[in-house]
C-alpha cells in the first residue's frame, strides 16, 4: 500500500483562492517532499521538509509537517491557473527509495 | 545543464513482447531510480541504481529488470508484456543515493500494451 495518502483526491478552486492539500504517511521518515506533475509529464520538485522541521516556505508555497500525527500539508496561496496540476507527497525513510502518494488533482479556474 | 532524458517517449507493444526503456541522468548524478505510474496505483517504486549496482527494489515481478552503465545511464527492461504493464515509466536521478534529497524526473516513457 502507499506510504503517502493525499487528501483530497481532487480539488477545484477559483483563481486567487488558497489551495490546501494534505498527506498522511505510516512509518517514520527522514524527510517529506512535495512534487507537481502537469498532465502526463514528469514530476517537478517543489519543496523538501526534514523530519526535524515543522514548517517551510518557498514563494507561494507553505509546507507543514507534524511527525506526531504522521501528516503534512501543502498550502498554495493566491492560486493561478498555471497551478493546475497533480500534487504528490513523497516520503524518504532512509531505505533509499521514496514512497509516493496517489496525488491530489488541483484545478484552478480562471 | 541538460535534464533527465528518457527514450522513447511513447511506444506501443503487444502482449508477450519485451521492451527496453532508456534513461540518461543529469550529468554528475550517480543515482537513478525508476517508477511506474498508473491511474489506479499512483507512482510505484521499481528500483534504484547507484554505481552500476541495484541498491533497492520494489515489489514487482522478475519480468521487470534494469541495469546501470558506467556513465550512469540506465535501462529498464520488461519481458513478456502484460496488459497491466501499460503505464508511464518515470526515471529520476539524484546526485547521491536514495532518499536524502530532491529527485529530478524525466518526462517519462508512456508504454501501451495491446
Amino acid at each position: 500500500s502507499q506510504q503517502g495518502e493525499e487528501d483530497p483526491q481532487a480539488l477545484s478552486i477559483q483563481e486567487g483562492e488558497n489551495a490546501t492539500m494534505n498527506c498522511s504517511y505510516k512509518t517514520s521518515i527522514n524527510n517529506l517532499q512535495w512534487y507537481r506533475q502537469n498532465s502526463g509529464r514528469g514530476l517537478v520538485h517543489l519543496i523538501l521538509i526534514r523530519s526535524n522541521e515543522r514548517e517551510k516556505h518557498s514563494g507561494r508555497l507553505r509546507v507543514t509537517l507534524d511527525t506526531s500525527k504522521k501528516s503534512s500539508s501543502l498550502l498554495i496561496t493566491a492560486s493561478r491557473a498555471a497551478d493546475t496540476a497533480s500534487y504528490f507527497c513523497a516520503t524518504g525513510s532512509g531505505t533509499y527509495k521514496y514512497i509516493f502518494g496517489t496525488g491530489t488533482r488541483l484545478k484552478v479556474l480562471a | 545543464k541538460a535534464g533527465v532524458t528518457q527514450t522513447p517517449r511513447y511506444l506501443i507493444k503487444t502482449r508477450g513482447q519485451q521492451v527496453t526503456l532508456s534513461c540518461s541522468p543529469i550529468s554528475g548524478h550517480r543515482s537513478v531510480s525508476w517508477y511506474q505510474q498508473t491511474p489506479g496505483q499512483g507512482l510505484q517504486f521499481l528500483f534504484e541504481y547507484f554505481s552500476e549496482t541495484q541498491r533497492n527494489k520494489g515489489n514487482f515481478p522478475g519480468r521487470f529488470s534494469g541495469r546501470q552503465f558506467s556513465n550512469s545511464r540506465s535501462e529498464m527492461n520488461v519481458s513478456t508484456l502484460e496488459l497491466g504493464d501499460s503505464a508511464l515509466y518515470l526515471c529520476a536521478s539524484s546526485p547521491d543515493r536514495g532518499s536524502t534529497g530532491e529527485l529530478f524526473f524525466g518526462e517519462g516513457s508512456r508504454l501501451t500494451v495491446l
